[in-house]
């Protein structure tokens, strides 16, 4: 069965710096997004894209974030300059349809933030 | 918005016990999707049910989209079934997932 893969599994970061976290859709889906689990939290959504453009974004989604799909696989998002409560699991989903279809999730990345 | 509401937030069973989780949302959806996160974190896909019934081994999951809640019953669990249990509605403005807040599963031995 199709899944959505997604690396590192973990990452650990200093503040300030950098991250892109990598996921790869299942491959005949169009819509993809990005959900973030603060620890202990609800899972929230980031951000969807479709056709090469954001579709949606929340309120979270600011500045600091971007997401680009490079490739023909890979859907990425990057964090600018990390902050202590960018720590969280990050997942990464795909859809065939957005509206009517499955959002299969990936198995997200623990971010941490030092 | 929609809004998502799960029970009862905690649960602990036996091993080989029934149980039955709920999730209540404000508004009428088109997807309405059940997920299992264990204890690594991974969130796995148990149900896209917008309406109807479906069941997969032990689990089986009903929505009744007019009445605005959806059930997943657990039967005969055993401690791999340990975790949170997530609904999550589509918001059909934007198409975003609204999760609720979980239902922490413990099946003791």
């Amino acid at each position: 069965e199709p899944e959505v893969t997604q690396t590192p599994s973990h990452q650990v970061t200093q503040m300030g710096q950098e991250v892109i976290l990598r996921c790869v859709p299942i491959s005949n889906h169009l819509y993809f997004y990005w959900y973030r689990q603060i620890l202990g939290q609800k899972v929230e959504f980031l951000v969807s894209f479709y056709n090469n453009e954001i579709s949606e974004k929340s309120e979270i989604f600011d500045d600091q974030f971007s997401v680009e799909r490079p490739d023909g696989s890979n859907f990425t998002l990057k964090i600018r300059s990390t902050k202590l409560e960018d720590s969280a699991m990050y997942f990464c989903a795909s859809s065939g349809d957005r509206r009517t279809d499955t959002q299969y999730f990936g198995p997200g990345t623990r971010l941490t933030v030092l | 918005g929609i809004q998502v509401e799960q029970s009862p937030p905690d649960l602990i069973l036996q091993e080989g016990a029934n149980s039955t989780l709920r999730c209540n949302f404000s508004d009428s959806v088109n997807n309405l999707q059940w997920f299992h996160q264990n204890p690594w974190g991974q969130l796995i896909n148990l149900f896209y049910i917008p309406s109807g019934t479906k069941q997969n081994g032990r689990l089986s999951a009903t929505t009744v989209a007019t009445e605005r809640y959806s059930l997943l019953y657990i039967s005969s669990s055993q401690t791999t079934d340990s975790g949170v249990y997530f609904c999550a509605a589509l918001r059909d403005s934007n198409y975003q997932l609204i999760w609720g807040a979980g239902t922490k599963l413990i099946i003791k031995p």
